[in-house]
């Protein structure tokens, strides 16, 4: 079946960058988007942006252009999201999720969620 | 972009509907047809229920539904059941291959 494996919960300082990992199974890795989105506590969901697995293209929302980099490994069907100079509102839930068609987004698998806390 | 605009809250009691907007623009809700509606449990992660404004994936239960007018789309939940308790976020596509997301609805069966 499909799924989306993520790393685990990572604590970080002020300034500090966090790379989270997203590992697929189940499907062609190179035939779908990876999207990446984020949940503070208690908030709701914002996007980030994605990845294609098959060229490496990457879109960020604006928001996050010049701080987030999504990379990934085709050998090992994983993909990941590395965001830099981390601030205390940066703590949050942290999930990918794969999209077939960028322009009809419907995010149909999700990974668990990997917390990012931020704290001196 | 913006987020869409979703109510924060919404109530039923068992057995009867319950209807959550989720108002965009027309850059976004307004200007396609590619709005999606996800369920999610606290702790856990989000769950597609419609997408195409008013398509259901298998597995989801015909008591979902989804329409839209103009710059707002709509989830109604029929015949309302204690697990349907849970918050509610409506995305849709922004143009230039960019995604929006609602601030989300919390669901409370009564």
């Amino acid at each position: 079946q499909v799924q989306l494996v993520q790393s685990g919960a990572e604590v970080k300082k002020p300034g500090d960058s966090v790379k989270v990992s997203c590992k697929t199974s189940g499907y062609t890795f190179t035939g779908y988007y990876v999207q990446w989105v984020r949940q503070a506590p208690g908030q709701g969901l914002e996007w980030m942006g994605w990845i294609n697995p098959n060229s490496g293209d990457t879109r960020y929302a604006q928001k996050f252009q010049g701080w987030v980099t999504m990379t990934r490994d085709t050998s090992i069907s994983t993909v990941y999201m590395e965001l830099s100079r981390l601030k205390s509102d940066d703590t949050a839930v942290y999930y990918c999720a794969r999209v077939y068609m960028l322009t009809n987004p419907r995010f149909d698998s999700w990974g668990q969620g990997t917390l990012v806390s931020v704290s001196p | 972009q913006s987020a869409l605009t979703q109510p924060p809250s919404a109530s039923g009691s068992p057995g009867q509907s319950v209807t959550m907007s989720c108002t965009g623009t027309s850059s976004d809700v307004g200007g396609y047809n590619y709005v999606s509606w996800y369920q999610q449990y606290p702790g856990r992660a989000p769950q597609l229920m419609i997408y195409e404004v008013s398509k259901r994936p298998s597995g989801v239960p015909d008591r979902f539904s989804g329409s839209k007018s103009g710059n707002t789309a709509s989830l109604t939940v029929s015949g309302l059941q204690a697990e349907d308790e849970a918050d509610y976020y409506c995305s849709s596509y922004a143009g230039s291959n960019d995604v929006v997301f609602g601030g989300g609805t919390k669901l409370t069966v009564l």
